[in-house]
């Protein structure tokens, strides 16, 4: 069956300094992936998504990046965060085979101090 | 464009009352539609889908039918447990925007013993 990590699960960082989260699908291949952000209130922000190795389409402009160095990895990351950055960050995957569901992470929660 | 509207919550209920959460949606085309529930700190699970029009999908209790007449895809649940408590998501994926969700904002449901 398909697993989906995210790490950290929780991350505290002062202001200007580099982010990197993680994220890795185990038991299928070539997923689309997806990042999103959560911020204080419920609702979910498309960040970045990505359907193949070093293929990433940005939805918002911002202060954040994406990579996929590998198939089932993909990495958000920031040079310099801003307390704006602030928020829950979940991945998630899917598979075009199927009817579209995503299937998401445990998630990470970044505060920006 | 493709969108989703929920009904605002909170919803407050009492435990064994029935629930409906509104979910109304505008696309081309047929779109997927879905519901995601988030518990407090966690990723979305999904918790039922419905592919095509009259399609019913259930999943522990809750149900939604896919009305194309009305775009609707109201949840419902007959009997709420205070374990039900949490964030619900209607999303909705139309196959021409490739495998990306349109999510609604959310509705959070508290129920009370």
């Amino acid at each position: 069956s398909q697993t989906i990590h995210q790490w950290p699960a929780t991350l505290v960082q002062p202001v200007g300094s580099p982010l990197s989260l993680e994220c890795t699908v185990e038991g299928t291949s070539n997923p689309n992936l997806y990042w999103y952000r959560q911020a204080a209130g419920r609702g979910l922000q498309l960040l970045f998504y990505s359907v193949g190795i070093g293929q990433i389409s940005s939805e918002v402009p911002q202060n954040l990046s994406a990579s996929r160095p590998q198939d089932r990895q993909f990495i958000l990351s920031s040079k310099k965060l801003l307390l704006s950055d602030s928020g829950f960050y979940l991945c998630a995957w899917n598979d075009l085979a199927g009817d579209g569901e995503q299937y998401f992470g445990p998630g990470t929660r970044l505060t920006v101090t | 464009g493709n969108s989703v509207t929920q009904m605002e919550g909170p919803v407050t209920l009492s435990e064994e009352a029935f629930l409906t959460i509104n979910c109304t949606y505008t696309a081309t085309g047929y779109p997927s539609l879905f519901w995601y529930v988030q518990y407090p700190g966690e990723g979305l699970q999904l918790l039922l889908k419905a592919t095509k029009a009259d399609d019913k999908g259930s999943n522990k209790g809750f149900e939604a039918t896919y009305r194309k007449e009305t775009t609707s895809f109201h949840l419902e649940k007959g009997s709420v447990q205070v374990s039900d408590s949490a964030v619900y998501f209607c999303a909705l994926r139309n196959r021409r925007g490739g495998g990306k969700l349109i999510f609604g904002q959310g509705t959070e449901l508290s129920v009370k013993p």
